[in-house]
């Protein structure tokens, strides 16, 4: 399947503070970044798509302004949590749709665990 | 609303039984469907994917498809502790869309 690298894998962070977290595809290039969110025991839910070179699409409900998104090149997303609370702790996965390979989107990134104290 | 239901389980198996998971969804438009697995802590892993009505063999996990009734499901023979994790169902509709949804998953408990 194809390569999707996240970093870090886990993250702890004071409330208040920034973080972090890319996403990129290692063995293809990306037009498109799928950045999901997973709270304990529930579903994967999508948060923003993001297009390489283009302003990401958010999913309603998804604070824009607080969850910064990035997509600068074919190969590298990110995300960031701006002044980032308890409640933003959640486990934060990406994938990537490549430009000329089919289905890459079904393969995701390691995940980043993020804790906010 | 497009929605993707499975029991949250857990299903408790012993070793070597053959795990039945499920999963039914809402869009009658649906055209891709995906069972993962999810350790926990780390991300969901794609293991098997099926776009036609009928059974789909790969080593020990079937996937089956039935558009009809709404329904897919997956099996695991000869069940291991370490098939022991969470199974999510994805679907994805024929709208152009490449995002699917996901059910929240079951836990499998596979026990020695």
């Amino acid at each position: 399947g194809a390569v999707v690298s996240q970093h870090p894998s886990r993250v702890i962070c004071k409330s208040g503070t920034s973080v972090k977290i890319e996403c990129r595809s290692l063995d293809f290039q990306a037009t498109t970044m799928f950045w999901y969110r997973q709270f304990p025991k529930k579903s994967l839910m999508l948060m923003a798509t993001s297009n390489e070179g283009s302003k990401a699409t958010y999913e309603q409900g998804v604070e824009k302004d607080k969850f910064l998104i990035n997509h600068a090149s074919l190969t590298l997303s990110t995300l960031t949590v701006t002044s980032a609370h308890p409640e933003d702790s959640s486990f934060y996965i990406c994938s990537a749709r490549g430009t000329d390979r089919e289905g890459t989107e079904a393969f995701f990134g390691q995940g980043t665990r993020l804790t906010v104290v | 609303q497009k929605e993707v239901e499975q029991n949250s389980g857990p299903l408790s198996v012993p070793e070597g039984a053959i795990a039945s998971l499920n999963c039914t969804y809402s869009d009658r438009g649906s055209q891709s469907f995906f069972w993962y697995r999810q350790y926990s802590g780390k991300s969901p892993e794609l293991i098997m994917f099926i776009y036609s009505n009928g059974d789909k063999e790969d080593g020990r996990f079937t996937a089956q498809l039935n558009k009809a009734s709404q329904y897919v499901s997956l099996l695991i023979r000869d069940s291991q502790p370490s098939d022991s994790a969470t199974y999510l169902c994805a679907v994805k509709s024929s709208g152009g869309s490449y995002i699917p949804t996901f059910g929240r998953g079951t836990s499998l408990i596979v026990h020695p």
